[in-house]
Formats: structure tokens, sequence, C-alpha cells
């Protein structure tokens, strides 16, 4: 069964800081994905991020990064000089390889992020 | 824009009544998907289904069922409603690949049972 946890319920940070954001799965298919989506207070899902298993290259997409590490299951995110727009709840999922391609999500982090 | 359409956005109705969500997926997406989002079990996956045929289930209840008709559009009918069951429901599609696919949300469904 796949499990993805987010320990971090809520935090809370000042505009312009750094801000982490921990995931981590459990799986045991050997092909899996891991995603990560936002869901500011007007209440959408929206896609941030997908990564492939098998490939573990971090990635930067503006003030967003990523750090997949497979061998400790992590999939982190961070917000690098945070924006009060940045306020919202952030979800981890993982879904199975084909033919299932469903997601199980994570009980998500509430950022919320003070001017 | 995701390109997932979810109609209606809001809906109140009271207990025991039965409601028709509907769901337009992303233009060539085959793959349509159900989630329930609540405060208590955060967001639930609920069904699936892969152009017109039910391709997975998870937690759906049997007061709930759903299809998926030829023009790939999808409909999640809830009947004999339950306070519980208010929640916000979303609707997501994706092109099912060999290399993987990306899941596009819409912007859900706010359903209140009074």
């Amino acid at each position: 069964a796949q499990k993805v946890t987010q320990a971090q319920t809520e935090i809370s940070v000042v505009e312009k800081e750094d801000v982490t954001l921990d995931c981590v799965y459990e799986t045991r298919d050997t092909t899996y994905y891991l995603f990560w989506y936002k869901q500011p207070p007007s209440g959408e899902l929206v896609f941030l991020i997908r990564r492939n298993s098998f490939d573990e290259q971090n990635e930067i997409s503006g003030r967003y990064s990523w750090n997949f590490q497979k061998s400790t299951s992590s999939f982190n995110f961070t917000i690098t000089a945070s924006q009060v727009v940045d306020s919202a709840v952030y979800f981890c999922a993982l879904s199975e390889a084909p033919p299932d391609y469903k997601l199980s999500f994570g009980a998500g982090t509430t950022v919320t992020v003070r001017a | 824009d995701s390109g997932v359409t979810q109609t209606p956005k809001h809906l109140i109705t009271a207990t025991g009544q039965r409601v028709t969500l509907r769901c337009s997926p992303r233009s060539g997406d085959l793959s349509v998907y159900w989630y329930q989002q609540s405060l208590d079990q955060g967001l639930q996956f609920l069904i699936q289904y892969y152009n017109g045929e039910e391709r997975a289930k998870g937690n759906i209840l049997e007061r709930f069922s759903a299809q998926q008709f030829p023009d790939l559009h999808s409909e999640l009918n809830l009947s004999s409603l339950e306070l519980g069951d208010s929640a916000l429901y979303f609707c997501a599609s994706s092109t099912s690949g060999l290399s993987g696919n990306t899941i596009y949300f819409g912007e859900g469904s706010w359903l209140t049972v009074v």
C-alpha cells in the first residue's frame, strides 16, 4: 500500500524567508510518480510538479525547487524568498505505475506567509 | 486554468436528496478521476474511468456512483445524502501513457448538505 506523510501541519514565515516542506513516501512499486499540488484559499488544486521514480534529478522552477532522494524516500519542496501569494495548502502525492494512476495524497501542509 | 471543467461550483441540498456533479476533462484526456476532500478525511480517491470503462475504485460509498460517457465527460451521482457528505468534490483528468501522466484537477464542486 502507498502512503505519503507530510509531517508539518502548518508553517508560518515572514515574507522573503525560505520555507521547506517535507514529504516522505512509502511504496512497494519500483516505478512510481511523485507530485506536488498547491491549494490556495480559493480551493482549486494547482499542479506544480511531477517526478518519475527513475529520475532523481532535482528541479528548479523560479522560486520553487524540489529535492528528490530515493534513498530516504523523500521529495521535499522549497519555496525561496516566499511571498504572500505563496500562502496555501501544499499537498504531496504519489501514484502507482500504470494502469492505476490514482493519487494518494499526504495530509497537506498549510503555509502562511506574513507581510 | 487546468482545462478541467466542473459544474456546479457550489451546491446546497438537503439530507436524503440526490445530486449530480458534472465534469468535462481536458481536451484529449481519456482518464477521469473523482476525489473527495473533507476536513476529517483529507483528499480521498473515489473512482477512475478510462475511455468509458471503470479502471480503479477507491473509498467510494455504495450511495455514490459515477460514469464516463462516450464524449468522455463524467458524472458523479450522490444519493441519499447525509450531512457527512458535505465536502469539496474534485474531478481530474489525465492522458495515461507509458512515460507516466500528470493529473490535472478542476476547481471542484462544493457540496453542502443541510
